[in-house]
């Protein structure tokens, strides 16, 4: 079946604007997340959410930051006045299992959003 | 000192090598332990996990895990240039939910 997709693939953006970012996840996935992956490093988490639910939102660096999952499927992370600290892979990823649960360790990620600041 | 240690390489092999990828971490509420493959622009897909100390096997490929020592490995046996790729090694608290991973090491292997 389909995996997590993501859009758009990558995004240039001057310093100061706002950017949109999309994730489609496995359907019927509870879970979702977002991870941000800087250059040579291993990703970092962002947020979570359950269904509609954003239950933690302990990662995410700067009130700038923004998520959201309204009908629990589809999620956008917007992140308001880009810096170029902000140039990193978004990553997001779903899974059947909620927070917590067994089998939550199975993840599936999407290809990411190379996001360049400049 | 940083939850989790990872050597980033890169490591060189020769086709048919045995590998062997590390990590340690500080942190003994973790409970799951596992190892992600990270091909060049792509996500990370899950290759083995494991929750208890000792090894376990997947074809080409061995997990291990010593709690007493906060000390994570995976081996590769016979090593193909398709394994070419950056491996992560990544954790989850106890009732947790969220990926805590290692900085990834960059393998590549030649044939």
């Amino acid at each position: 079946g389909a995996g997590v997709s993501q859009s758009p693939r990558y995004k240039v953006a001057k310093r100061g604007q706002d950017v949109a970012l999309r994730c489609d996840p496995i359907s019927g996935h509870v879970s979702l997340f977002w991870y941000q992956q800087a250059l040579g490093q291993g990703p970092e988490f962002l947020t979570y959410f359950q269904n509609e639910a954003q239950l933690d939102k302990s990662g995410l660096p700067s009130d700038r930051f923004f998520a959201e999952r309204p009908e629990g499927s589809v999620s956008t992370l917007k992140i308001q006045r880009t810096q170029q600290e902000d140039s990193a892979v978004y990553l997001c990823a779903s899974s059947s299992n909620p927070w917590g649960g067994q089998g939550v360790y199975e993840q599936y990620f999407g290809p990411g959003t190379r996001l360049t600041v400049t | 000192q940083k939850e989790v240690e990872q050597d980033p390489g890169p490591l060189s092999v020769p086709e048919g090598a045995i590998v062997s990828l590390n990590c340690t971490y500080s942190n003994s509420a973790f409970q799951y332990f596992m190892w992600y493959r990270q091909y060049s622009r792509k996500g990370p897909e899950l290759l083995m996990y494991t929750y208890s100390s000792g090894n376990k096997e997947d074809g080409r490929f061995t997990a291990q895990v010593d709690k007493s020592s906060k000390y994570i490995s995976l081996f590769i046996r016979d090593s193909q240039p398709s394994d070419s790729a950056t491996y992560l090694c990544a954790f989850i608290y106890n009732q947790g939910g969220k990926l805590i991973f290692g900085q990834g090491t960059e393998l590549s292997v030649k044939p």
